[in-house]
């Protein structure tokens, strides 16, 4: 089983809510990533991170922002949630090299009211 | 466009029985085929990993093959168990950038009944 842990589980809150999604590996894998997914759809990259101190966006466009300021510590904020962010995240973090598989967490399922 | 497409969408079978899962894409240039097993309300978990050069992989029950000419890739499930109920992800990488872009599928959503 891979180490990477999200907080909370499940989030229900109201609109306008500024709003932070944790995410922690203990691998020590350089990269990880956010993804959003939907029911019966596919995962989309909304946020990617090579290393500490570097964070990049995704192909799908979001709200939301990313830091990565240590190695372990991939935390997804939303400032001012809408109910369009009610989704399913998803953090994912891998090893360098092409082939390596990506660990993913258990999500987090996000409902704005 | 670099796509994935996975059928059938969802599949019902017995307990016992087996079946097949099919992937097909577009992607290119292609590095690796995966295949994710996501359990409701948990994350997706590897299964077996699928290279240009393979035909043919298996992991215990599972058994995946690649045909990269006719870019398809199926897994097969053999003698199912309550437990194989999940969605199975296809995901295709490109050797096209530093990250490896990942290209998702659907999924196929599999239910065993008893």
């Amino acid at each position: 089983e891979a180490d990477i842990y999200q907080t909370p589980r499940y989030l229900v809150i109201g609109t306008g809510k500024k709003i932070t999604l944790e995410c922690s590996q203990t691998m020590g894998h350089d990269k990880m990533y956010w993804y959003q997914q939907d029911p019966g759809m596919e995962l989309h990259l909304i946020h990617y991170s090579y290393g500490v101190n570097s964070t990049e966006k995704g192909d799908l466009s979001s709200e939301s922002t990313v830091s990565r300021i240590r190695t372990e510590h991939f935390p997804l904020t939303l400032e001012s949630a809408r109910p369009s962010h009610t989704s399913q995240y998803l953090c994912a973090s891998s090893t360098q090299g092409a082939n390596q598989p990506q660990h993913f967490g258990d999500g987090t399922r996000l409902s704005i009211l | 466009k670099n796509q994935v497409e996975q059928s059938p969408q969802s599949l019902i079978i017995l307990e016992g029985k087996n079946c097949t899962l099919q992937c097909n894409y577009t992607v290119s240039p292609f590095s690796n085929l995966r295949w994710y097993k996501q359990d409701t309300g948990r994350g997706p978990v590897s299964l077996t990993i699928m290279t240009f050069s393979e035909n043919t992989k298996s992991n215990g029950r599972y058994t995946a093959t690649l045909d990269a000419d006719t870019k398809q890739s199926s897994l097969h499930i053999t003698a199912s168990q309550l437990s194989d109920s999940a969605s199975y992800i296809c995901v295709v990488s490109d050797r096209g950038s530093t990250l490896g872009r990942l290209y998702f599928g659907r999924g196929t959503q599999l239910t065993v009944w008893p």
